[in-house]
């Protein structure tokens, strides 16, 4: 079945940019999402990725996808102290849709 | 995109208790779907809740230990049954805005059980 990685931590500071990284295996996933995380919160859906596109941008959130490497990736720019959370990427594969394979979660923190 | 709330918020069981969290969206879904968040740990797809027929479970997950309600498009029910430790976790309510493929979540029930 689908797996997906990410790694754990990232530490940038403000006003830096921060590329949040994740790899998944099945390579018939067609929409890939990126979840915003606050302590004591829900998921906030911050944009999604169908994978016949390799980028996707809005506003300081740029996706990039690879598909041919599975890779995905987030970049926010000018991070700011309220970026700081846990990001999740998620993927799902046509005809599971809501069946949403998440990874474990980046945990970014953003120094002052 | 759809509002979702989730009531308790929060709550502490004892062991042996069931407890029931109750999901609503703003709006008709046609997919809503339940996931638990361990400590920690990322999110795992407990069920998907059909609006009309018994709930689709993931392996692991069985209906007598979580049963699913979704009695129409706007509401669904999740119960925890016969609560362990093991139990504690957050509990999501999804539901899928299939129009553009964008799945919203609520904002969780942490649950404790003592």
């Amino acid at each position: 079945g689908e797996d997906v990685e990410q790694s754990l931590f990232l530490s940038v500071r403000e006003g830096d940019s921060s590329v949040i990284n994740c790899t998944y295996t099945d390579s018939s996933s067609t929409y890939l999402y990126w979840y915003k995380q606050e302590p004591g919160a829900g998921l906030q859906l911050l944009t999604y990725i169908f994978s016949n596109m390799d980028m996707k941008q809005d506003q300081r959130l740029t996706v990039l996808l690879n598909k041919k490497d599975k890779h995905l990736s987030l970049r926010i720019a000018d991070t700011q102290t309220g970026d700081s959370a846990i990001y999740f990427c998620a993927a799902a594969g046509e005809g599971s849709q809501g069946n949403l394979i998440f990874g474990k979660g980046t945990k970014l923190s953003v120094k002052p | 995109s759809a509002v979702i709330s989730q009531k308790p918020s929060r709550d502490i069981c004892q062991r042996g208790t069931s407890l029931t969290i109750q999901c609503q969206v703003d709006s008709q879904v046609t997919m809503m779907f339940w996931y638990r968040q361990q400590p920690g740990q990322s999110l795992t797809l407990i069920a998907t809740a059909n609006q009309g027929s018994e709930a689709t479970y993931e392996s692991g997950f069985v209906i007598d230990k979580f049963p699913i309600s979704r009695p129409n498009l706007t509401f669904s029910t999740l119960t925890v049954s016969n609560m362990s430790p093991e139990d504690s976790s957050i509990y999501l309510c999804s539901a899928d805005d299939s129009t553009n493929n964008e799945q919203f979540f609520g904002p969780g029930t942490r649950l404790t059980v003592l």
